[in-house]
């Protein structure tokens, strides 16, 4: 079945240096991806999303980059900040079209060391 | 307008009983969609609703799980003889059209005891 899942758990990062955060998916017919950041106690806020055709995007301070090939996405922040301490999801609409019914990886935890 | 609005934030219910939660979602957007997470999970799509109409459902959303949208506006997702296993977050979002970077509200949280 379709599955979006995350290498690790947690990741803990110093303050100022960059982070990557590491994703895959089964589906390869998949053509559009998103990252989500969670803070605690809040809903899921869109970060930046990519589309097949692409393999790097390039948001404020956010790099994602797909592999097809391996069916692989990451999300790069770079310099990262306390206020990048959340935890962060890859979504993806799988088969779902134009519902835009999304299926989110289990999430990994940022953790920003001062 | 400050975003998706979701009530209560917290609620805790005696098992059997009854609970009610409201979603009210972005003025200009005409998509609604509720999703449940639990601890270290990601969110899990539940329904989801084109103005008024409910589209879709998953097989999570039992017979216990009903969910509304009355006049295209404001949602309700109402769940009968809670469950422990509902004990969960309960998200609710929007989106403007086919718009995939839609707004999550801050959830309700419910825990059955």
């Amino acid at each position: 079945g379709e599955s979006v899942g995350l290498h690790l758990p947690t990741l803990s990062v110093q303050e100022g240096d960059n982070s990557i955060i590491n994703c895959a998916y089964s589906n390869s017919a998949s053509d559009y991806f998103i990252w989500y950041k969670q803070e605690s106690g809040k809903g899921p806020q869109f970060i930046i999303d990519i589309r097949s055709n692409m393999d790097k995007r390039q948001g404020q301070r956010v790099t994602v980059l797909l592999n097809k090939t391996v069916k692989h996405l990451s999300l790069q922040i770079a310099a990262t900040q306390p206020g990048d301490s959340a935890v962060y999801f890859c979504a993806e609409p799988g088969t779902s079209g134009a519902n835009s019914k999304l299926t989110f990886g289990k999430g990994i935890t940022l953790s920003v060391r001062p | 307008d400050t975003g998706v609005s979701q009530n209560p934030r917290h609620k805790i219910t005696k098992r059997g009983q009854n609970v009610t939660f409201r979603c009210d979602p972005i003025s200009e957007h005409n998509r609604l969609y509720w999703y449940r997470q639990t601890l270290g999970q990601g969110p899990e799509f539940l329904t989801y609703f084109q103005n008024e109409a409910q589209l879709e459902k998953s097989r999570l959303l039992s017979d216990r799980f009903s969910a509304e949208r009355p006049k295209g506006s404001f949602s309700t997702l109402e769940i009968q003889r809670t469950e422990q296993g509902d004990s969960a977050m309960y998200l609710c979002a929007s989106s403007y059209r086919a718009d995939y970077g839609y707004t999550f509200g801050s959830g309700t949280r419910l825990t059955v005891v």
